[in-house]
Parts: C-alpha cells; structure tokens; sequence
C-alpha cells in the first residue's frame, strides 16, 4: 500500500526566504514521485517529477526535490520566495506497474510574506 | 482550446436534480480521471478511464455515474445528490499507464448540493 503525508497544512515564508514544503512517502515498490502546485481557481499543475533518473529533481518556477530513499522523503525547496509562489502544494506517489492510481497528500498552502 | 477543459465551472443543484458534468482534452492522451476535491481532504481519486475502458472504480456511490464515449469526451452523470457530495470535481488526463505519468489538469467544476 502507498500513502504520502505533507508535513505542515500551511506553511509562511518572507518574500526571498528559503521554501521547504516536506513530504514522506511510504511505498513497498519503488516509487514515481510528483508535486503539483494548484493556484486559486485552477486546477493541479506538474512543478516537477522523480522517475529514477538523478535524485536531485529540478523543476519549474526554480523549484527542486531530492529523493532520499533511506529518509523515505521528497522535500520540496526553493532557494528565495516570490509572492507568486503562494499557493497549495501537493505530493503525490505511484507506483511502478501500479498502473493509473496515484495517492496524494492533504497539501500544503504556502503564504508568502512582503 | 488547448489542454483540459471542464464544463460548468460552476453548479448548484438540488438533491433531487439530474446534471452533468464535462471534461474535455486537446493532449491525445489516452487515460482520463475523475477526482474529488473536498477542503481539508487529499484528491480523491474516483474514476480512470484507459482508451476508453474503465479500469479503476474507487467504491464510489452510484449516484456518480461515468461515461467515457471516445477518448478525448468524459462526463460524470450525477442524481440524488447529498450535501457532502459538495466539492471541487477535477478532471485529468495522462499518456503514460505505467503510473510515471504527468496528470494534466483542468479548471475543475465546483458543485454546490442544496
């Protein structure tokens, strides 16, 4: 069984501090990892995704993932906040041959702070 | 239009209304996925339909009904809704099966049962 837990429901930085959005994930196969970013009134939107390629994930808007396999974690970070980062940040895992399910996290509502 | 499209974007209805919901894709992906957004809750994930076929049904009432007619048309047949039926629909779709694919997203339907 799979399952994702978003440390943190709301989480507020100062506009150019450092992000950290935190996530564990629990899988008994290797796992396919994501975070979406859904902004008001829209839908869930890729930020980035670990595959198995390189741990160190780059994604878009400057944000970045690290896979720890022994920490069983898929922390989200970017070096320096901008106010359109606020928004509600979700992990996700699936599985490898799981097919379509995907499990996602409550998600976490960043605030940026002028 | 490109991307995922839903229509209404907004409903309210009674509990003994019959409405429609509408999803619409422009990616050629051959997977769609009905979720449900309720505030505070992870996704929900309700239905996903793979070239057409439903393979995953998450014991969802039978008061939520899907149909798929072609691989770029998904609707979600609702009736004698509840008041916690009240929450943001998400469509998505995806090209991959093997469970590392990005799930794109539209705009999402928020529906109101009185």
């Amino acid at each position: 069984a799979q399952s994702v837990t978003q440390l943190g429901s709301h989480v507020s930085v100062s506009e150019g501090a450092l992000v950290l959005l935190r996530c564990n994930y629990s899988s008994s196969v290797p796992p396919y990892l994501f975070w979406y970013v859904q902004y008001p009134n829209q839908g869930l939107q890729l930020l980035l995704k670990y595959t198995s390629a390189a741990t160190l994930v780059k994604g878009i808007n400057g944000f970045e993932a690290e896979f720890k396999k022994s920490e069983t974690s898929f922390h989200l970070t970017k070096p320096s906040a901008h106010m359109s980062d606020a928004a509600e940040y979700f992990c996700a895992v699936s599985s490898r041959g799981g097919g379509f399910k995907t499990i996602f996290g409550a998600g976490t509502r960043l605030f940026v702070k002028a | 239009e490109t991307g995922v499209t839903q229509t209404p974007r907004h409903l309210v209805m009674g509990m003994t209304n019959k409405k429609s919901l509408k999803c619409e894709q422009h990616l050629g992906h051959n997977a769609m996925y009905w979720y449900k957004q309720s505030a505070k809750k992870p996704l929900e994930l309700m239905f996903v339909y793979s070239l057409e076929e439903r393979v995953e049904n998450n014991s969802v009432p039978s008061r939520f009904s899907p149909e798929c007619p072609n691989s770029s048309h998904l609707f979600l047949h609702l009736h004698t809704l509840q008041p916690e039926d009240s929450a943001l629909y998400l469509c998505a779709s995806s090209q991959e099966t093997d469970g590392s694919g990005t799930q794109y997203f539209g705009p999402g339907t928020r529906l109101l049962v009185l």
